[in-house]
This record gives structure tokens, C-alpha cells and sequence, in this order.
């Protein structure tokens, strides 16, 4: 069955880079997201990888993807209180199939 | 427009009472959908309705009862719950069922069983 496993928790200073880790059992998955829950609010999409690319830019964010290893990553260069948040991996198998969400790893920006 | 509105934002009811949670989208979308999260875990699909018709129900008690009047609402009517129902209710939309990953959320409706 599929699964999505993220780390728990990651605290970073401001101005430093955030990396959030990301690994999927099903390697037939070929969407792969980027949500973000700020508290008391719903998710945002914040980007997407399709399983036939490597890398996705998108400003200061950065998408890592190893299909090898089945593992996603988001990088957040320059990262501001503002980004502190949960932040959730999701795949789908395909496009109309729903999501499998991971538990979320909660980022926590120093000032 | 691209916003999904859930009214109310929060909601204590008893176990007997008999409430509804509305969503709305003007986007234009044909895939309406509810969510449930309890706290410091992720969303869990309940309910899918695509182009007004019922499409996925992820095995959810009979107590919650979806709606969806037109293409632009979904309700999620409410009865007889359990204290263990409270939960941050989410709703969200997609352009169609082709595209279930690109979901747009509202901002929730909390609710509290007594």
C-alpha cells in the first residue's frame, strides 16, 4: 500500500536554508506535493514534481526528487518566520486518484 | 476568485443536536471535497463528489451526510455525532477528478462534540 513518511519536526535560524525530507513506499507514484498548513488554517498547494523529472524550481523553493531512493525533498533557501508552518509530502498514483498525505513535518523559524 | 469559503469557522454541538458545515467556490471547479483532521495529524479524505455526483465515500459513518446542491456548494450535514468526531473539518476543490492533487482548501470548520 502506499505510505509517505516525513520527519517530525525541523527548527532552522532566519537566512538559513530549510530542508524537508520526504520518502514514499510506491514507486508507481506519479505526482508528487508540497502543502503548507499554517496554524488555524487550511493547505496550500505549494508545489508539485511529476515522477518523469529530477528537479523543480520555483523561486525559493527547490524540489528535489530520487525515484532510486523513493525520496522527495523541499528546499527553502533564505527562510523567514513567515514559513514557519507545517509542511506536508502528498503523493498521487495518478491524476485522478487521491491523495496519500505524510503526517506533515512542522518547521519552526528562529529570529 | 480563488478562494474556498467554509462557514461557520467554529462549532460546538451536542451529541444530539443536528448541524451542517457549508463550503463554497466560485472557481469554477468540478471536484468538491471533505477532509477531516484531528490535531497534529494530516487530512483524511471522507467524502469526493465529482461534476455534483458522489464519487468516493472513504467509509464514513452514517452520522455524516454530504451535499452537493450545485457545482459551486458542498455541504456536510451533521448528526448525532461522537466526542470523538471533534475535528478541524476541512473542504476543498480541484479543477476536475483529473486533478487531485492541485487542491485548493478552505480555511476550515472546527468542531467540538460535547
Amino acid at each position: 500500500g502506499e505510505d509517505v513518511e516525513q520527519s517530525l519536526f525541523l527548527s532552522v535560524r532566519e537566512g538559513d536554508s530549510s530542508v524537508i525530507n520526504c520518502t514514499y513506499t510506491d514507486s508507481s507514484s506519479t505526482y508528487l506535493y508540497w502543502y503548507k498548513q499554517e496554524p488555524g488554517a487550511g493547505l496550500q498547494l505549494l508545489t508539485y514534481i511529476f515522477s518523469n523529472m529530477d528537479m523543480k524550481q520555483d523561486q525559493r523553493l527547490t524540489v528535489l526528487l530520487n525515484k532510486k531512493d523513493k525520496h522527495l525533498s523541499l528546499r527553502i533557501a533564505d527562510t523567514q518566520t513567515g514559513d514557519s508552518a507545517i509542511y506536508f509530502c502528498a503523493e498521487s498514483l495518478s491524476g485522478n486518484t487521491p491523495l496519500v498525505f505524510g503526517k506533515g513535518t512542522r518547521l519552526s523559524v528562529i529570529a | 476568485d480563488t478562494e474556498v469559503t467554509q462557514t461557520p469557522k467554529h462549532l460546538v454541538m451536542g451529541m444530539t443536536n443536528k448541524k451542517s458545515l457549508k463550503c463554497e467556490q466560485h472557481m469554477g471547479h468540478r471536484a468538491m471535497y471533505w477532509y477531516k483532521q484531528k490535531a497534529k495529524k494530516p487530512p483524511e479524505l471522507m467524502f469526493v463528489y465529482s461534476y455534483e455526483k458522489l464519487s468516493i465515500n472513504e467509509s464514513v459513518p452514517s452520522r455524516f451526510s454530504p451535499e452537493c446542491p450545485n457545482s459551486s456548494l458542498l455541504n456536510l450535514h451533521l448528526h448525532a455525532l461522537q466526542p470523538e468526531d471533534s475535528a478541524l473539518y476541512l473542504c476543498a476543490s480541484s479543477e476536475d477528478r483529473e486533478n487531485t492533487g492541485e487542491l485548493f482548501f478552505g480555511e476550515g470548520s472546527r468542531l467540538t462534540v460535547l
